[in-house]
């Protein structure tokens, strides 16, 4: 399986926004999927096929993907969405992970 | 409510076995894809096995294939992962997970609360 490339780390003041990148080679050409998981909590899905929300994650999520790289934003992010954040993607046979970005609301 | 409930993690010495368990509920269980996702303290997501609604087809991490066996009992409702040969690499957290649609290729939209698997002599 090929393998998806995140940031360690992003940093965002309150009320701003946040971006975190995932990389991987033809990414575009998948469906990919961001899930948040906080300190001590399974993972919890925000987005699936690149751009829908499950029902209770809020509209200030929301995702992309064309080319090599899938983003998920956050807007107006808040204190709340301080956590790590996973991409996810099907690829040839196997399901890969990034390795997690952890974004900080400072 | 759909729930997922892992069980079965233990201290085991490298080169022994265990079989961890992932009760369902809430959920037509027959009809959803479902994986087997781990976590190494203070790591990442590592994807570890999948299989089909059905049962008819499996799909392995290359750093587990060989060792490590998912099955499925619809009439259970419940997912297995058999681990043998089990290495000090494969300390982690073990999390189940269902396929927000019911394909193999599906994002997980309900996880378990994981079950620790920890290999040390």
């Amino acid at each position: 399986s090929s393998e998806l490339t995140q940031p360690p780390s992003v940093s965002v003041s309150p009320g701003q926004t946040a971006s975190i990148t995932c990389s991987g080679d033809k990414l575009g050409h998948r469906y990919g999927c961001w899930y948040q998981q906080k300190p001590g909590q399974s993972p919890k899905l925000v987005i699936y096929q690149d751009t829908k929300r499950p029902s209770g994650i809020p509209e200030r999520f929301s995702g992309s993907n064309s080319g090599n790289t899938a983003t998920l934003t956050i807007s107006g992010t808040q204190a709340m969405d301080e956590g790590d954040y996973y991409c996810q993607a099907w690829d040839s046979g196997g399901i890969v992970f990034g390795g997690g970005t952890k974004l900080t609301v400072l | 409510e759909v729930q997922l409930l892992e069980s079965g993690g233990d201290l085991v010495q490298p080169g022994g076995s265990l079989r961890l368990s992932c009760a369902a509920s809430g959920f037509t269980f027959s009809t959803y894809a479902m994986s087997w996702v781990r976590q190494a303290p203070g790591k990442g997501l590592e994807w570890v096995s999948s299989i089909s609604a059905s049962g008819g087809r499996t799909y392995y991490a290359d750093s587990v294939k060989g060792r490590l066996t998912v099955s499925r009992d619809s009439s259970k409702n419940t997912l297995y992962l058999q681990m043998n040969s089990l290495r000090a690499e494969d300390t982690a957290i073990y999390y189940c997970a269902k396929t927000l649609y019911g394909g193999i290729d599906d994002a997980f939209d309900i996880w378990g609360q994981g079950t620790m698997v920890t290999v040390s002599s």
